[in-house]
């Protein structure tokens, strides 16, 4: 069974862009989750997508979106990009949200600098 | 609100020490999950446990032992006789009514 898969693996781009990572969820998963990993605040959650709906939401400006397609695999965008931006982006995936994560499978992550 | 809290930023331990990394956490749900990832170098977030709040059975899993004590709100991990390629960030997490919380991770040096 494939894992979680992220594209690209590595991203560098400038202030003020915007750009698009990619998710393909573990087959039969319904369930995406978005973290943000930087060493000053850890792995913060982005937001979760369940059957193509926004199910949750951390504590991020307007400029980080997401969506889900029918087939499960999500996107993340984040315009105006910042310096602060730059992080290791990692997508996880889960059979059924349900009320809670019962079990998570991440991604490798796709690290992204902004210069 | 919901916290994880590993007190740990750095350990060290030298070869086929035993080591236990530390998680404290914070829930008001009655039902919840406790989870441990590692994260190697290269960056993917590996499972190792997951545990429910009503399952206070301790597990052990070759090298690997965790010890759940809902009473102190502790999910610890011990590593038996480690070794170098235990070397690494361990995150404890925790999963409730809301979305999956994080301790802020463990750096583990197993040094040869």
């Amino acid at each position: 069974k494939a894992g979680v898969t992220q594209t690209p693996r590595y991203l560098i781009k400038t202030r003020g862009q915007q750009v698009t990572l990619s998710c393909s969820p573990i087959s039969g998963h319904r369930s995406v989750s978005w973290y943000q990993q930087t060493p000053g605040q850890g792995l913060q959650f982005l937001f979760e997508y369940f059957s193509e709906t926004q199910r949750n939401k951390g504590n991020f400006p307007g400029r980080f979106s997401g969506r889900q397609f029918s087939n499960s695999r999500s996107e993340m965008n984040v315009s105006t990009l910042e310096l602060g931006d730059s992080a290791l982006y990692l997508c996880a995936s889960s059979p059924d949200r349900g009320r809670m994560n019962t079990e998570a499978f991440f991604g490798q992550g796709t690290r992204l600098t902004v210069v | 609100a919901q916290k994880v809290t590993q007190a740990q930023t750095e350990i060290s331990v030298v070869e086929k020490e035993d080591v236990t990394l530390d998680c404290v956490y914070e829930t008001r749900d009655t039902t919840y999950y406790l989870f441990w990832y590692k994260q190697p170098p290269s960056g993917e977030l590996v499972f190792l446990i997951r545990r429910n709040s009503f399952d206070e059975q301790n597990e052990i899993s070759g090298r690997y032992s965790w010890n759940f004590q809902k009473s102190t709100s502790s999910f610890n991990f011990t590593i038996t006789a480690s070794q170098v390629v235990d070397s690494a960030v361990y995150f404890c997490a925790l999963s409730g009514e809301g979305d999956m919380r994080f301790g802020a991770g463990t750096r583990l040096t197993v040094k040869p």
